[in-house]
C-alpha cells in the first residue's frame, strides 16, 4: 500500500528552536491529519484540515493544507522537551465506503540538552 | 471517559500459537480500524470495518482475521499463518461518512512472539 513522503526522517534540535516538517503525495487529499506518537503509546490528533490552502494552529503547532491537496506542513515554534516523539502526516480521500487512512513514514524530533 | 482501549499492553506467546487482541471504543463510532506498526517505521493497515458484520483487508491481511460482532468492539486474531508477528498493533475509530472523520487510536498492544 501507499505511504506518504514525509520529511525529513528525523531531526535533532535545540529547545526554543522552530521546527518545520512537511508530508508529499503523487496523488490528492481531501483530508490532511497530523499525529503525534509518543514512544509506547498511540498516536494523538493534533490537527485536522480540511481544504486547499487551509492554514490551522493549535497552540505552538501549525499546519497548512497545500494548494495542489498533494502536500501539507507543520511547523512547530519554540520547542520545548514533551515535543518529543514521532510526528505523522495521514491523507484521507473521502471515497465514501472505502474510508482509509495513507500515513506518512514519520517523522523523529529529538530536542538536544 | 469516552475512548479506545486495547487489551492488554504487553502480550507474549510461543511461535505457532494464535492470539487475540482485544480493542474496545465508547465513542459510538462506525468504523474501526486494525494497524501494525514495525521499529522506525509508519503505520500500515491491516483490516478494518465500516459497519457491524463487515470489514475489509487493509495492506497487510495476510495471517490475520477479525470480526465485527458488536459495534464497539472489534478482535483482531494474529494467527500462526503469520510470519512475522511481533509488532506493535494499534487500533482505532472513526465516524464515516463525513468530511471530518478523524481516526482516533488506542494505546496500542505490543505483541512478542518467542
Amino acid at each position: 500500500g501507499q505511504q506518504l513522503n514525509q520529511s525529513p526522517q528525523s531531526m535533532f534540535i535545540q529547545e526554543g528552536e522552530d521546527v518545520s516538517m512537511n508530508c508529499t503525495s503523487s496523488s490528492i487529499f481531501n483530508t490532511w491529519l497530523w499525529y503525534k506518537q509518543d514512544p509506547g503509546e498511540g498516536p494523538v490528533l493534533l490537527i485536522a484540515l480540511y481544504k486547499a490552502g487551509e492554514l490551522t494552529s493549535n497552540g505552538r503547532l501549525t499546519a497548512q493544507f497545500g494548494i495542489t491537496r498533494k502536500d501539507s506542513f507543520l511547523n512547530i515554534s519554540a520547542s520545548i522537551p514533551s515535543d518529543v516523539g514521532i510526528y505523522f502526516c495521514a491523507g484521507l480521500k473521502t471515497n465514501f465506503g472505502n474510508e482509509k487512512l495513507t500515513f506518512g513514514t514519520g517523522t523523529r524530533l529529538t530536542i538536544i540538552p | 471517559d469516552g475512548g479506545i482501549t486495547q487489551s492488554p499492553k504487553y502480550l507474549f506467546r510461543k511461535e505457532g500459537q494464535n492470539v487475540t487482541l482485544s480493542c474496545e471504543q465508547n465513542l459510538n463510532h462506525d468504523a474501526m480500524y486494525w494497524y501494525r506498526q514495525d521499529p522506525g517505521q509508519g503505520l500500515r493497515l491491516i483490516y478494518y470495518s465500516q459497519i457491524v458484520n463487515d470489514f475489509q483487508k487493509g495492506d497487510i491481511a495476510e495471517g490475520y482475521s477479525v470480526s465485527r460482532e458488536k459495534k464497539e468492539s472489534f478482535p483482531l486474531t494474529v494467527t500462526s499463518a503469520q510470519k512475522n508477528p511481533t509488532a506493535f498493533y494499534l487500533c482505532a475509530s472513526s465516524i464515516v461518512l463525513r468530511s471530518d472523520n478523524e481516526q482516533f487510536f488506542g494505546p496500542g498492544t505490543r505483541l512478542t512472539v518467542l
